[in-house]
């Protein structure tokens, strides 16, 4: 069981690219979450999905959009990418939107 | 709306001290209260966490306090190692939102 996992690793992408990050769990849980984590800013929520299916906005939503069709997969997606968009990203799932939340291994996200 | 205040920023003890960090939060509906700790370059992982209708929580050397009334809850280390020095952070899931919101986190380093 590989739990939950993201990819890529990292990526340096130039600034008006789209870009896709992949995040996959294999626990069935009901909810996955994306957040961003920028030094002395913690953890912010970009999107979140309680579901399959549905989907909603956190804390910094612009310049970001998601899908859930599955309830295993949960992309985020970066349609036009801009500088102050590098950042660590963390996938997240938790059974329930009340249960403990369990991260992914990160993706390390540098646009020039 | 939501706000988790936490404090410190940085919190430097020497090995076999105790260390204490606090967190406020503002919503009154709020019943779920995880601390995570993160290692440098790695992903945020849950180590101890509490709900509204506890007073108290302890796993081995560390334990968690929470005062509803005053709408503040705590994480103690007691004999800390090198190995526990890491960025701690608190978060509050609220009721009113169904979102986990996070602190900015606490860089605690134990000097042998």
């Amino acid at each position: 069981i590989a739990g939950i996992t993201q990819a890529p690793t990292s990526q340096i992408l130039a600034a008006g690219r789209r870009m896709t990050l992949r995040c996959t769990q294999d626990m069935r849980h009901n909810a996955m979450y994306w957040y961003r984590q920028d030094l002395g800013l913690g953890l912010r929520l970009i999107h979140y999905s309680n579901t399959a299916g549905t989907t909603g906005k956190g804390e910094v939503p612009d310049g970001y959009s998601v899908s859930r069709a599955n309830t295993d997969d949960f992309p985020l997606t970066l349609a036009s990418a801009v500088p102050s968009q590098t950042s660590v990203y963390f996938c997240a799932s938790s059974a329930l939107a009340e249960d403990t939340q369990y991260f992914g291994p990160g993706t390390r996200l540098t646009v020039l | 709306g939501e706000n988790v205040e936490q404090h410190p920023s940085t919190l430097s003890v020497q090995e076999g001290d105790s260390a204490v960090i606090k967190c406020t939060y503002s919503d009154s509906a709020s019943n779920y209260f995880p601390w995570y700790k993160q290692e440098l370059g790695k992903r945020p992982q849950l180590i101890i966490d509490i709900r509204s209708n506890v007073g108290e929580k302890k796993d081995q050397r560390i334990a968690v306090t929470l005062n509803k009334t005053a709408k503040h809850f705590s994480l103690h280390i007691t004999e800390t190692q090198p190995e526990d020095s890491a960025v701690y952070f608190c978060a509050e899931w609220g009721g009113s939102n169904y979102k986990l919101t996070f602190g900015k986190g606490t860089l605690l380093t134990v000097n042998p």
